[in-house]
């Protein structure tokens, strides 16, 4: 197991609603990323955080947004839910930007009904 | 075109075989390459990363990456049902920070 911590590891959301999710770094990480992975699918990168600044974006929306806060741990939110944003949701925390040596967590399985 | 495309499978082997998961992907400017292993209803695990063209062992594990043909390739010697699982091929540009992954290939070893 890595020291990658997610929550909640399931959640049902309505179209439309908020969803917040949570992920706790491994320790000694300053970097962490966010990944959406649909059904039979790779991971697609959202975009990574390096000591609380956005590092970089993958071609989601503004509607999904994160934070990372001073202990490198991270929270991705989604406003405005569609259906198609049922994924299993993955954070993966590294000790720098490149991400070649990124450890993950077991994800938070997204349902929106 | 997807930038990185890998067969999904599934592939079935028995049991001591040697496996070959390839991949290939569409940009040059790709440095970087990752193998992942993931198992049902968890996240990847990273296996092996290697940088530019060239080989790395690891284990029962040899990955391979042909920049001329923007061709990596993951091998599996004496193969074991727990290595039963997909297992991802992903790259990163220079600054390493945009990992693209492709779909995954699920392998199923027989005892």
């Amino acid at each position: 197991e890595t020291g990658v911590t997610q929550s909640p590891t399931h959640l049902i959301k309505t179209r439309g609603q908020q969803v917040t999710l949570r992920c706790s770094s491994q320790s000694g990480h300053n970097t962490v990323s966010w990944y959406q992975q649909a059904l039979g699918q790779g991971p697609q990168f959202i975009f990574q955080y390096y000591r609380e600044e956005e590092n970089g974006r993958g071609n989601f929306p503004p509607r999904f947004s994160g934070l990372q806060f001073p202990n490198y741990s991270s929270e991705l939110n989604v406003n405005a839910l569609e259906l198609d944003d049922s994924a299993l949701y993955l954070c993966a925390s590294s000790f720098d930007r490149r991400n070649t040596e990124a450890f993950f967590g077991q994800g938070t399985r997204l349902t929106v009904v | 075109q997807k930038e990185v495309e890998q067969d999904p499978g599934p592939l079935s082997v028995p049991e001591g075989a040697i496996v070959s998961l390839n991949c290939t992907y569409s940009n040059s400017a790709f440095q970087y390459f990752m193998w992942y292993r993931q198992y049902s209803r968890k996240g990847p695990e990273l296996l092996m990363y290697t940088y530019s063209s060239g080989n790395k062992e690891d284990g029962r594990f040899t990955a391979q990456v042909d920049k001329s043909s923007k061709y990596i390739s993951l091998f599996i010697r004496d193969s074991q049902p727990s290595d039963s699982a997909t297992y991802l091929c992903a790259t990163a540009n220079t600054g390493g920070f945009k990992t693209i992954f492709g779909a995954g290939t699920r392998l199923f070893v027989k005892a």
